[in-house]
């Protein structure tokens, strides 16, 4: 089945580690989104890829960055994790087209940070 | 800007009761709706969504919304429910008007909690 994938589901990573979150898809969808999700909370949108067209949220920290080496894959890479990056990390993808609306998600990543 | 609000941050029901699940938005123009749920330890999960005509929508396990433009709401309801629908439950919405970096973007409510009891 077309889905999202997210590897690994659970990161353990040490305060100030870099850690790297992938994700791929088989929808062929060409735009991807990164989220960061805290305790049940809303889903915060850090950024978005429209084909290569990378877009970061203005409130996204500098030691978050993203890849996407191709359509399927996208990478999120953490610097230099803090104890308040632990979360849930979501990605999610759309076909950019006009007549498609809703955002497929992946399981999400759960990193924690000791 | 868009905005989403869920009123209550829990809903109690009843197994075989009907529930609602409240939600209220704002955005310039006409809006795109959605719900998702969420299951402990999992990704969001599409529910249903409005784009336009009729305001009734119905979507997965047997759930639907109603588009109400006065009330600016679209409250999620299932006739009755099952245990196994509890989980976290979001609304978002999307500004069709939006261009630029923020195109597609989806703004989500803070989420209800939804515990139906055997």
């Amino acid at each position: 089945d077309a889905m999202v994938i997210q590897n690994p589901r659970y990161q353990v990573t040490q305060f100030g580690k870099p850690v790297t979150l992938s994700c791929s898809q088989t929808l062929n969808h060409n735009v991807m989104y990164w989220y960061q999700q805290k305790s049940s909370q809303a889903p915060k949108l850090l950024f978005h890829y429209y084909d290569k067209d990378f877009n970061n949220e203005a409130d996204t920290p500098d030691n978050f960055q993203s890849r996407r080496p191709n359509t399927s894959f996208c990478f999120l890479d953490i610097r230099s994790p803090g104890l308040g990056d632990a979360a849930m990390y979501l990605c999610a993808s759309r076909l950019g087209a006009e007549s498609s609306y809703e955002q497929y998600f992946g399981p999400g990543t759960r990193l924690t940070v000791t | 800007a868009q905005s989403v609000a869920q009123p209550e941050d829990q809903v109690n029901v009843a197994e075989g009761n009907p529930l609602t699940v409240k939600c209220t938005y704002s955005v310039s123009g006409n809006p795109y709706l959605f719900w998702y749920v969420q299951y402990p330890n999992r990704g969001l999960q599409f529910l249903l969504k409005y784009i336009t005509g009729d305001n009734l929508v119905k979507g997965s396990y047997g759930f639907e919304a109603e588009f109400n433009k006065s009330q600016t709401s679209f409250h999620l309801k299932k006739p009755s429910a099952l245990v196994s629908d509890s989980a976290l439950y979001f609304c978002a919405v999307r500004d069709p008007n939006a261009g630029g970096t923020s195109y597609g973007k989806l703004t989500f409510g803070q989420g209800t909690i939804l515990t139906v009891h055997p």
